[in-house]
Order: C-alpha cells, then sequence, then structure tokens
C-alpha cells in the first residue's frame, strides 16, 4: 500500500519569500503524484501532476515541483509567495490505472503568508 | 472542462434523519467516482469509490449501511447518509475520474458539501 508523508503540519512564511512544502511518499510500485490546493470551505483543486516524462512539474501560478525519485519525494515550492496563496495543500499519490484507482492524500500543509 | 458539482453545498439535519448528497460531472462522463470525508484540519478519506452500474466499493470502517452510495448513470453519483448523528457532521467531497484519456489519471474534485448534524 502506498502512504504519503507531510511533515509539515503549518508554514508560516512572509510575503514575497520562498517557500517549500515538504512531501514524501512511499510505494512498491510506479506513481503519479499530484498537488492539490483547498482554500477555505471550499473543494480541491489541482495544482499540478507528475505522470511521467520530466521530473519538473510547474503550475501556472508560479508553483513548481520536482519528482525525485532516489528519495521518494515530490515538493512543492514557489519562489517568490503572495498573500493570495495562503491556503492548505495537499500532496497525494495514485498507484494502479484500468478500473480501479486509489488516491492517497498526506495530511496537509497550511500555508500562511505573512503581509 | 471537467467540472464537478455537488448539491447541496451545505445541509443541517436534526439527528436521525437521512440526508442525500449529488455529485455530477457536467461535461465528462465519468465511470468511476470517489466519495471522500474530511474532518476539520484533517486530511481526506477516502469513504467509498463508485462504479456506475454495480455496488460501491467501500473502504475498511466505513459503515455501506450508514453511508449508501448509488451511482446509477455516467454523470451522477449520490451519497446517503441514513439516520445521521452529530458524529456524522463533517465535509464531503466527491471526485470522479475522467475516462476519456484526455486525463485519465487525473481525479477532479467537487466542491464539498458540509454537513451539520444537530
Amino acid at each position: 500500500a502506498q502512504s504519503v508523508t507531510q511533515l509539515d503540519s503549518q508554514v508560516p512564511v512572509f510575503e514575497e519569500a520562498p517557500v517549500e512544502l515538504r512531501c514524501n511518499y512511499s510505494s512498491s510500485v510506479s506513481v503519479y503524484l499530484f498537488w492539490y490546493v483547498q482554500y477555505p470551505n471550499q473543494g480541491l483543486q489541482l495544482l499540478l501532476k507528475y505522470l511521467s516524462g520530466s521530473t519538473l512539474v510547474e503550475s501556472i501560478n508560479g508553483f513548481e515541483a520536482e519528482f525525485n525519485k532516489s528519495q521518494t519525494s515530490f515538493h512543492l515550492r514557489k519562489p517568490s509567495v503572495h498573500i493570495s496563496d495562503t491556503a492548505e495543500y495537499f500532496c497525494a499519490v495514485s498507484v494502479g490505472s484500468g478500473g480501479y484507482q486509489k488516491v492517497t492524500f498526506g495530511t496537509g500543509t497550511k500555508l500562511q503568508v505573512i503581509p | 472542462g471537467a467540472v464537478v458539482s455537488q448539491h447541496p453545498s451545505w445541509v443541517i439535519c436534526k439527528s436521525g434523519t437521512s440526508v442525500k448528497i449529488e455529485c455530477r460531472s457536467l461535461d465528462f462522463q465519468a465511470t468511476t467516482m470517489f466519495w471522500y470525508r474530511q474532518f476539520p484540519k484533517q486530511s481526506l478519506m477516502l469513504m467509498a469509490t463508485s462504479n456506475e452500474g454495480s455496488k460501491a466499493t467501500y473502504e475498511q470502517g466505513v459503515e455501506k449501511d450508514k453511508f449508501l452510495i448509488n451511482h446509477a448513470s455516467l454523470t451522477l453519483s449520490t451519497l446517503t447518509v441514513t439516520s445521521a448523528h452529530p458524529e456524522d457532521s463533517s465535509f464531503y467531497i466527491c471526485s470522479a475520474r475522467d475516462h476519456s484519456g484526455r486525463s485519465y489519471n487525473e481525479q477532479f474534485f467537487g466542491p464539498g458539501t458540509r454537513l451539520t448534524v444537530l
């Protein structure tokens, strides 16, 4: 079975500073990796995903994540955060294909951007 | 594209009543939908996987008689919380998988339904 670990439950950071949200996973088979963002009282929105190919993936709002197979990590980074980035971020791993595909979520990291 | 809606967005009910939550894929067909539950300040916990035209697959510890799931069409799955109690109060989120090949390995999430049982 796969698992996801997000070590940091909360990350405060000043506006325009860089940030890294850590995510490590465990799986005995190949995985697909995702980062989702959740704003208060809302559902999850996909931020970026790694399915195959280039290990560095980017989102449209400046976030990027790099798949590191040897370290089983998929850390999320942004060089300069904005107040609007304040939200909770969930790392997720998916294995399998075809009829059944289970997604396992990490416990989330609350990013608090301080003005 | 790939929009998933949920209805209602929030509901308050009395203890002992049943509540139905709908999950719809608006612009794609979803043979598989998932139901999650999220407690305050916690991650999403998968409750069940719903396959169109067949019985749902429940995760360990989830009472199938308590949380009835029906996936009668390619665009609609429903979750009914039967005889709801205050401990069932939670944020319920559904997701759907697009099987068209466009985003095969991605799940699209609904906005969630907040259930409060008094």
